[in-house]
């Protein structure tokens, strides 16, 4: 595609609902990040995968957030019992390894 | 643990006026570094990299230095114009890492 898509673009969830979260990188791209941005802050890091392999998750919160990308293209972040703390942008961005950034518009969650 | 601080976090200037954001860093061992931009309820767009063997990158009226042994990258803007307002954030990928660490950011506001 064009860019990095994001799906929903909004996401309102109520206290310990699961969420999934979609995003469809740039064709070629094997480099995928998750990072959770904060009102006010810059991303943090979550995750990253090269092609179907995860190779860093020690930003993720807790073991309540898991991300996948089984055939390495789309990947998707899911929240499981979420809680208000988790209400963020999360944005997720394609590369080509070490390579410039290309970021999608983020999924807005927001847990009520 | 790489840290990335930006200064001012918000700044406000007349339209024509040229202007620097700083950027610094705790671990020189960086690989690259790069500008965003960031508008309201939007991702993040790449604006310049630079690698760690570089001194600089221009893209138009903006111009991004890196001294990688002091830790600091300034992004300067000449003739700034209203469409340049938004969120400004630097981000390195340090040593063989491949996840970006983002700074706080600078919200500029360029007024007529």
């Amino acid at each position: 595609g064009a860019g990095v898509s994001q799906s929903p673009r909004y996401k309102v969830a109520k206290r310990g609902q699961d969420v999934a979260l979609r995003c469809d990188p740039i064709s070629g791209h094997v480099s995928l990040f998750w990072y959770q941005q904060a009102l006010g802050q810059g991303p943090e890091f979550l995750t990253y995968f090269q092609n179907e392999a995860q190779l860093d998750k020690s930003g993720l919160p807790s073991d309540r957030f898991f991300a996948e990308r089984p055939e390495g293209s789309v990947s998707t972040l899911k929240i499981q019992r979420t809680q208000q703390e988790d209400s963020a942008v999360y944005l997720c961005a394609s590369s080509i390894p070490r390579g410039k950034l290309f970021f999608g518009s983020g999924t807005q969650l927001s847990v009520l | 643990k790489q840290e990335v601080t930006q200064i001012p976090a918000a700044l406000s200037v007349p339209e024509g006026e040229n202007l620097v954001l700083n950027c610094s860093f705790t671990d020189s061992a960086i690989y690259n570094l790069q500008w965003f931009r960031q508008d309201p309820g939007k991702g993040l767009t790449s604006l310049l990299l630079i690698q760690s063997s570089q001194r600089e990158q221009t893209s138009g009226r903006l111009n991004a230095s890196l001294d990688k042994s002091s830790g600091r990258s300034t992004l300067y803007i000449a003739a700034s114009q209203p469409g340049d307002s938004a969120t400004y954030l630097c981000a390195v990928i340090t040593g063989t890492a491949s996840k970006l660490t983002f700074g706080t950011g600078t919200r500029l506001q360029v007024t007529l």
